[in-house]
């Protein structure tokens, strides 16, 4: 059964700061991965995917990337502000028997950034 | 950009009473999954849905809930008689294909049950 970790559960920093979360699973046969933003009692709103085959990928500011062999995967954010203030979660797509696949989250890391 | 759209934004609802959860998917998607978060827990799957039928559901989704696409837009879930426990975020999520690009999520349904 697939489990992803997200450490840490909690980070503040200052405005400006660069800053990694980290993911991790523990069955490495993904389809791809997925991050995702979750403001307060919000919904869920998709930052970047990573395909299996890929080793990073870029958004402004975001830039994700994948060891699939060794279960991980970091979400790196360049210069910080309050408004990247949210939980971050991580979920990884894999295959769950038939033709189906699936999403398997984290518990996120709770990210604060002060002014 | 094309959104998930999910209605009502929160529901509150007695014990044993019927709810239905609505969701209007992506337009040209094909796949279509409810998945909840508790309070303070991970998001976990519910259910798949492919081609007017379930694909794969987890072992939360027991005979109380159900799930329809009653037209061409809608995707409804139904808890038949809510408990204290069903109390979560409930979302919806849509996919062109199985995998390839990912999910697209709506902004959710929390549903209180009191």
């Amino acid at each position: 059964k697939q489990e992803v970790t997200q450490i840490p559960a909690a980070l503040s920093v200052p405005e400006g700061e660069n800053l990694v979360l980290n993911c991790s699973f523990t069955d490495s046969a993904i389809y791809n991965l997925q991050w995702f933003r979750q403001d307060p009692g919000k919904g869920l709103t998709s930052l970047l995917l990573i395909q299996s085959s890929q080793r990073e990928q870029t958004s402004g500011r975001l830039n994700a990337s994948l060891d699939k062999s060794s279960g991980r995967s970091t979400l790196y954010i360049a210069a910080s502000q309050p408004g990247d203030s949210a939980t971050y979660l991580c979920a990884v797509i894999g295959y769950s028997g038939g033709s189906n696949y699936k999403l398997t989250f984290g518990k996120g890391t709770l990210l604060t950034v002060n002014p | 950009e094309p959104e998930v759209t999910q209605t009502p934004s929160h529901q509150v609802t007695q014990m044993g009473q019927e709810v239905i959860l609505r969701c209007v998917p992506i337009s040209n998607h094909l796949y279509f999954y409810w998945y909840r978060q508790i309070l303070g827990q991970k998001v976990e799957f519910l259910v798949s849905f492919y081609n007017n039928e379930i694909s794969e559901k987890s072992e939360i989704f027991d005979d109380q809930f159900s799930v329809e696409r009653p037209d061409g837009s809608n995707f409804t879930l139904k808890i038949r008689s809510t408990k204290l426990e069903d109390s979560a975020m409930y979302f919806c999520a849509s996919s062109a294909d199985r995998a390839v690009n990912g999910y697209t999520f709506g902004s959710g349904t929390r549903l209180t049950v009191v």
